[in-house]
This record gives structure tokens, C-alpha cells and sequence, in this order.
């Protein structure tokens, strides 16, 4: 099956640099990868996504890049802010058996952003 | 106002106890799913429906237990064989599968004295 690994487990920047996650995947019939941001006591909830057709995604101060190559992908963060405090999740979504795709997540990247 | 409901927010059971959390959404997505959550292991999945009245085991299925009997409903029922049960337990839902957002639940808490 597939397996995602992620990093850094957690990061600290201060307010105004960028971030960087990175994530590696395993099974190249992967074709959807989304970040889930978690905040404190909430709900993880979709940032942005991305598919395999596309280099890279774009959505104000963040963004995602995708190297299928390579089999890893990134969320940059830019211009960080206190409200970006979080865990972010990165995940695969690939075939799983007879039940269509499925993600798998990482083991998520605490990011605390110092004002 | 729509959304998935995840109750209760917090449960304690005592060893060898079953207990059950229950998962209600109004989105009508046909696709469900019961994740654990623990610190420093990301979201693994226990179950997965994606039709009314059948259901698929992910990777941690052993000692869980499911039924998807209505499309707003997909009830986990935490049995005595789960070795480990304390965790979050994150219910979620989707419109196609795996390849569309998912809409989390605000997680149950389940402690095991």
C-alpha cells in the first residue's frame, strides 16, 4: 500500500518568514495529493490540493509544488502569520483494492509561527 | 446548516467495554470514513463506506466495528478486542472517494481507564 512520510515533525519560523513541509510518497499510481490544516481542539480542514497533471498550485501565500518523479511534494508558506499555528497533514490518494482510491496521510508537521 | 456531526466529544469507558461513536452528515455524500488520530502518527484509516449498506476495512480495521444502514449515518463501534483504544477519533466525508475534499467531524476523544 501506499506510505507517506513528512517533514519536519514540527517547525518554528518567525512572523513574516516562509515555511516549507515536505512529503515523499510511495505508490506512483498516486494521483491526488491535498494538505489538511489543523488548528488547536478543531477540525483538520483541505488547504489545497493538487493532481498529477500539474507542477504546481498557487492560492495567495501558499502554494504546492509536485515533483512525480521524484515522488514528492511540497506546501510553501509564505509571509507567515501567527493565525498559520498549526498541524499541517499532507496526503496520497491511490488504489485501494476494490474500494477505489484512498488517502493516506503523513504524520503531519506541528508549525508554530513566533510574532 | 450543513455539516457532519460527530458525537459524543469526549468518552470514557472502562476495559472490556464496547462503545460506540456516532457520525451524522447532512451533505448527502455518498462516501464515509472513521480515522484515528495519534500524536505523531497523521490520520490512519479504520473504515470506509462508500455506498449505503457496504463497507471496506483500511488499515486498522482490527477490533472496530461499522454499519452503514442510512447514507446521513456511519456509526464506529470501539470493541474490547481494540488493544490500544484511547485516541481522537476524526469521522469524515466526501462527495466521489479518496480524489474529492473531505469534510471532517470535530473528533471524538475516547479514554480508557
Amino acid at each position: 500500500g501506499e506510505n507517506v512520510e513528512q517533514h519536519p515533525s514540527t517547525l518554528s519560523v518567525q512572523e513574516g518568514d516562509s515555511a516549507v513541509i515536505k512529503c515523499t510518497y510511495s505508490d506512483s499510481a498516486s494521483n491526488y495529493f491535498p494538505w489538511y490544516k489543523q488548528e488547536l481542539g478543531k477540525r483538520p480542514q483541505l488547504i489545497i490540493d493538487i493532481r498529477s497533471n500539474v507542477g504546481e498550485k498557487k492560492d495567495q501565500r501558499i502554494a504546492v509544488t509536485l515533483n512525480k518523479t521524484a515522488k514528492h511534494f511540497s506546501l510553501h508558506i509564505t509571509e507567515t502569520q501567527p493565525e498559520d499555528s498549526a498541524v499541517y497533514f499532507c496526503a496520497a490518494s491511490s488504489p485501494f483494492g476494490n474500494a477505489g482510491n484512498m488517502l493516506t496521510f503523513g504524520g503531519g508537521t506541528r508549525l508554530m509561527v513566533k510574532p | 446548516d450543513g455539516g457532519i456531526t460527530q458525537s459524543p466529544k469526549y468518552l470514557f469507558r472502562k476495559e472490556g467495554q464496547n462503545v460506540t461513536l456516532s457520525c451524522e452528515q447532512n451533505l448527502n455524500h455518498d462516501a464515509m470514513y472513521w480515522y484515528r488520530q495519534d500524536p505523531g502518527q497523521g490520520l490512519r484509516l479504520i473504515y470506509y463506506s462508500q455506498i449505503v449498506n457496504d463497507f471496506q476495512k483500511g488499515d486498522i480495521a482490527e477490533g472496530y466495528s461499522v454499519s452503514r444502514e442510512k447514507k446521513e449515518s456511519f456509526p464506529l463501534t470501539v470493541t474490547s478486542a481494540q488493544k490500544n483504544p484511547t485516541a481522537f477519533y476524526l469521522c469524515a466525508s466526501s462527495m466521489t472517494g479518496a480524489t474529492g475534499e473531505l469534510f471532517f467531524g470535530e473528533g471524538s476523544r475516547l479514554t480508557v481507564l
